[in-house]
């Protein structure tokens, strides 16, 4: 399984755009990088997924470099509500896929 | 999307007995459920891999005569934490694999137990 490293903890203000990278130096090449967003008291919900270059949805967008050994999870605008704990997920949804997860970062938005 | 529900949402027991919870995938089937559990300010800690007619594949230092898992339709997991004690108060999460949608992961709810 391919281990993630990303910062503990975050901080901005709303209005601001948020990144938040995530590494993955052993990502296998059928891996796909999911990240999650979880609120206290509650399960994580998919935000974003990317196998490689550029996604973006209607609430973010995910950045991968070619090498893939890196990601980069982009939040535009961030409100209070987007105070959460993200993490990121590197595997292959399916077979023997076992979502693991990491530390996450917490992101904390202020007023 | 595809919706996991968690069955209950909270629960308080006393010490000593045992409690069931349930993870049930709502609009699809899922052959496969996972169980974690999260302590306060951590991360989700991967207990167990329900599969759909087979036994539970547990990791690493989880007792599965403690946690016992049955996953007897393809749309119901259930976690059973048997004898609980102060120490099992946790947050249970379960979460379901569309095998339609290969790369979609699902999570529940979460179950937040307490023991007394």
């Amino acid at each position: 399984l391919a281990k993630t490293t990303q910062p503990i903890s975050m901080d901005s203000y709303e209005g601001q755009e948020v990144n938040i990278t995530c590494s993955h130096n052993n990502i296998a090449t059928n891996d796909y990088i999911t990240w999650y967003q979880q609120f206290p008291s509650q399960g994580p919900r998919f935000i974003i997924q990317g196998y490689k270059t550029k996604v973006t949805n209607e609430v973010a967008s995910l950045f991968i470099p070619a090498d893939r050994k890196s990601s980069t999870l982009s939040l535009p605008r961030v409100s209070l509500s987007d105070t959460a704990v993200y993490y990121c997920l590197v595997g292959v949804s399916g077979g023997s896929y076992i979502p693991t997860f990491g530390r996450g970062t917490s992101l904390i938005v202020h007023p | 999307g595809a919706v996991v529900s968690q069955h209950p949402s909270w629960v308080i027991c006393k010490s000593g007995t045992s409690v069931k919870i349930e993870c049930r995938s709502l609009d699809f089937q899922a052959t496969t459920m996972f169980w974690y559990r999260q302590f306060p300010k951590q991360s989700l800690m991967l207990m167990a891999t329900s599969n759909e007619g087979s036994k539970a594949t547990y990791e690493q230092g989880v007792e599965k005569d403690k946690f016992l898992i049955n996953h007897a339709s393809l749309t119901l997991s259930t976690l059973t934490v048997t004898s609980a004690h102060p120490e099992d108060s946790s947050f249970y999460i379960c979460s379901a694999r569309d095998e339609l949608a290969v790369n979609e992961q699902f999570f529940g709810p979460g179950t937040r137990l307490t023991v007394l």
